[in-house]
């Protein structure tokens, strides 16, 4: 079974300080890890994704993550924030062993604050 | 050009209405996903289907039908709509055995 934990369902952030959101999975083999963003009414874009290469990966916009295994994380960075930024942000988990359906966190909402 | 399009983009209806939601993709994909995302914007897996062939179903009550009349299409019918229907339903893609999945604008139904 595949699981998913976002710590925090709002964060906010001034613009141009640094951006965290958290993500935590659970999987029983080794995982696909993504991040999407959700603007509102708008449908989902993959910000970056991990595949077994690289441990930290980076995506569009600035954003990186860095897959830790010994932590189970997959958490998302960007050094300086930007007003665009806004949106909702998923962190989702896919294995090949289940299908490759994404099983997703419960999203967390980034506010930047001028 | 659109890579994965659904339509209609936005449905109203009444309680007990049938209806259907299109997906289309021209990315030559063979996996074909349907996601549902409720009121509280959490999203979860409904069905795919690997060319024409349904692999996931997850739980989903048996009002709703997927239709994948070739691998470039896979439709959901919702028979008897009922209140808590309403949600964003998004239609995704990808290619058989890669990981990344493409996805459409969403469907915003809304049942009165």
């Amino acid at each position: 079974a595949q699981s998913v934990t976002q710590l925090g369902s709002h964060v906010s952030v001034s613009e141009g300080a640094l951006v965290l959101l958290r993500c935590n999975y659970s999987s029983s083999v080794p995982p696909y890890l993504f991040w999407y963003v959700q603007y509102p009414n708008q449908g989902l874009q993959l910000l970056l994704k991990y595949t077994s290469a690289a441990t930290l990966v980076k995506g569009i916009n600035g954003f990186e993550a860095e897959f830790k295994k010994s932590e189970t994380s997959f958490h998302l960075t960007k050094p300086s924030a930007h007003m665009s930024d806004a949106a909702e942000y998923f962190c989702a988990v896919s294995t090949m062993e289940y299908g490759n359906k994404l099983v997703f966190g419960a999203g967390t909402i980034l506010r930047v604050k001028s | 050009d659109t890579a994965v399009s659904q339509t209609p983009k936005y449905l109203v209806t009444q309680m007990g209405n049938d209806k259907s939601i299109k997906c289309e993709q021209n990315l030559g994909h063979d996996t074909m996903y349907w996601y549902k995302q409720d009121s509280k914007k959490f999203l979860k897996i409904m069905f795919s289907y690997n060319n024409k062939e349904l692999i996931i179903n997850e739980t989903v009550p048996n009002r709703f039908s997927p239709k994948s009349p070739d691998k470039a299409h896979l439709n959901l019918h919702i028979n008897s709509l009922e209140l808590g229907d309403s949600a964003v339903y998004f239609c995704a893609s990808s290619r058989r055995g890669e990981e990344t999945q493409y996805f459409g604008p969403g469907t915003r139904l809304l049942v009165l």
